[in-house]
């Protein structure tokens, strides 16, 4: 069965500050990847995916993730933190196969201090 | 055009009563799927429906059903309600699979308080 680790419960950046939110993934073979984001109270927002192809991948409000095959992870970064970046972020994988579900990560909840 | 919507927003129940949550997905999107975020948590799959049939179910009990109309809206139900069923329930659509390149769209989600 697939499954996601995100080992940090809670992070506090500087505004300002680049950022980094690990994601490990235990999965047969490479899944499709994704982060989604969450605000207080709302549903989810896809930042970004991977699905093939270059291990870099960039998406929305300038985040990006790599996916490293050997280390089974899919970190996010940021460059610069903005205050409007604290939020809850979700690494998910789905399946190659079969079911089109995704499996999620606990989160990781993002502070961003002044 | 309109992302996914659900109905209702936020709903009371007390323990043992039944409740309906509603979906309505992305405008050609055929494949609904629900999720429950318990607080705290990241979401947990329960079903997914693609063009009308289920398609998968994630470990809850019986208790949770659900349906995907000709017009690809979905229902969930949930009967006997328990106060471990407060959560968020979150819908999502995809235009199709995730293994034919779709990407799963989410809805800001349904709390449900069981009291």
């Amino acid at each position: 069965a697939q499954s996601v680790t995100q080992p940090d419960i809670h992070i506090t950046v500087s505004e300002g500050a680049s950022l980094e939110l690990r994601c490990n993934y235990s999965y047969g073979a490479t899944p499709y990847l994704f982060w989604y984001v969450q605000s207080p109270g709302q549903g989810l927002q896809l930042l970004l995916k991977y699905f093939s192809g270059d291990t870099l991948v960039q998406g929305i409000k300038g985040f990006e993730a790599e996916f490293k095959r050997s280390q089974s992870s899919f970190n996010l970064r940021k460059p610069s933190v903005h205050w409007s970046d604290a939020a809850e972020y979700f690494c998910a994988v789905g399946a190659r196969s079969g079911y089109s579900t995704l499996t999620f990560g606990k989160g990781t909840m993002l502070l961003v201090s002044p | 055009d309109a992302g996914v919507t659900q109905s209702p927003t936020h709903l009371i129940k007390t323990r043992g009563q039944h409740v309906t949550l509603r979906c309505s997905p992305i405008s050609g999107h055929k494949s609904v799927s629900w999720y429950q975020q318990v607080l705290g948590q990241g979401p947990q799959f329960i079903f997914q429906y693609y063009e009308k049939e289920e398609r998968g179910r994630g470990n809850f009990p019986d208790r949770f059903s659900a349906r995907q109309f000709p017009n690809y809206s979905s229902e969930l139900n949930v009967n006997a309600l328990l106060l471990g069923d407060s959560a968020l329930y979150l819908c999502a659509s995809s235009g199709g699979l995730l293994n034919s390149g779709n990407t799963i769209y989410f809805g800001e989600g349904s709390w449900l308080t069981v009291v």
